[in-house]
């Protein structure tokens, strides 16, 4: 089974600072990897998106990550924090290359960023 | 091009009563997935729907299920509803393997 490790479900950072929130993934086959936003009141928008490839993934408003096997991590990073990033973020893992064609997310538990003027 | 689309966005019922939400996924897509989203368990697979065909299952009871239509729009539907299926509720469509998401259908059960 797949699994999501969300490190710190709380993150502030000062505006213009940078962004690191932390994902670690459990897989017995490389996973694909993504990061969705959820603002407040709203549904999840896909930041980024990790199948194959190259292993640092840019992504919208800025963000980008990096997919590191022998870590099994995915980080995501922006260089400099605005106010309009203040939001919850999700790592989720697919399933897809175990079991394509009905392939799932499992999610983690989400990180809220703060931003501080 | 339009998104997932959800309806309705907000909704209120009684424990007891049934509910049924809608989905309309991004033109092309054919698969429909739907995830439940609460404070305390998170995000959480429900089921996913391909070509009219329930493909993959949750963990959850019998209470919930859903359906695809030939159009590829899905319904989802919770009967003998508890106070713990308050939650927000997540229709994607997914081409490939990137799965996008609606804006979700907020329900409370009182």
């Amino acid at each position: 089974a797949q699994s999501v490790t969300q490190l710190g479900s709380h993150v502030s950072v000062s505006e213009g600072a940078l962004v690191l929130l932390r994902c670690n993934y459990s897989s017995s086959v490389p996973p694909y990897l993504f990061w969705y936003v959820q603002y407040p009141n709203q549904g999840l928008q896909l930041l980024l998106k990790y199948t194959t490839g190259a292993t640092l993934v840019k992504g919208i408003n800025g963000f980008e990550a990096e997919f590191k096997k022998s870590e099994t991590s995915f980080h995501l990073t922006k260089p400099s924090a605005h106010m309009s990033d203040a939001a919850e973020y999700f790592c989720a893992v697919s399933d897809a290359r175990t079991n394509f064609g009905n392939e799932k997310l499992t999610f983690g538990t989400g990180t809220r960023l703060t931003i501080i003027p | 091009k339009a998104g997932v689309t959800q309806t309705p966005r907000y909704l209120i019922k009684t424990r007891g009563q049934q509910v049924t939400l809608s989905c309309s996924p991004i033109s092309g897509h054919r698969s429909v997935s739907w995830y439940q989203q609460t404070p305390g368990q998170g995000l959480q697979f429900l089921f996913e729907y391909f070509s009219e065909t329930q493909r993959n299952k949750g963990n959850f009871p019998g209470r919930f299920s859903g359906r695809q239509f030939s159009n590829s729009r899905s319904e989802m539907n919770v009967s003998t509803l508890e106070l713990g299926d308050s939650a927000l509720y997540l229709c994607a469509s997914r081409r490939a393997s990137t799965i996008y998401f609606g804006e979700g259908s907020w329900l409370t059960v009182v």
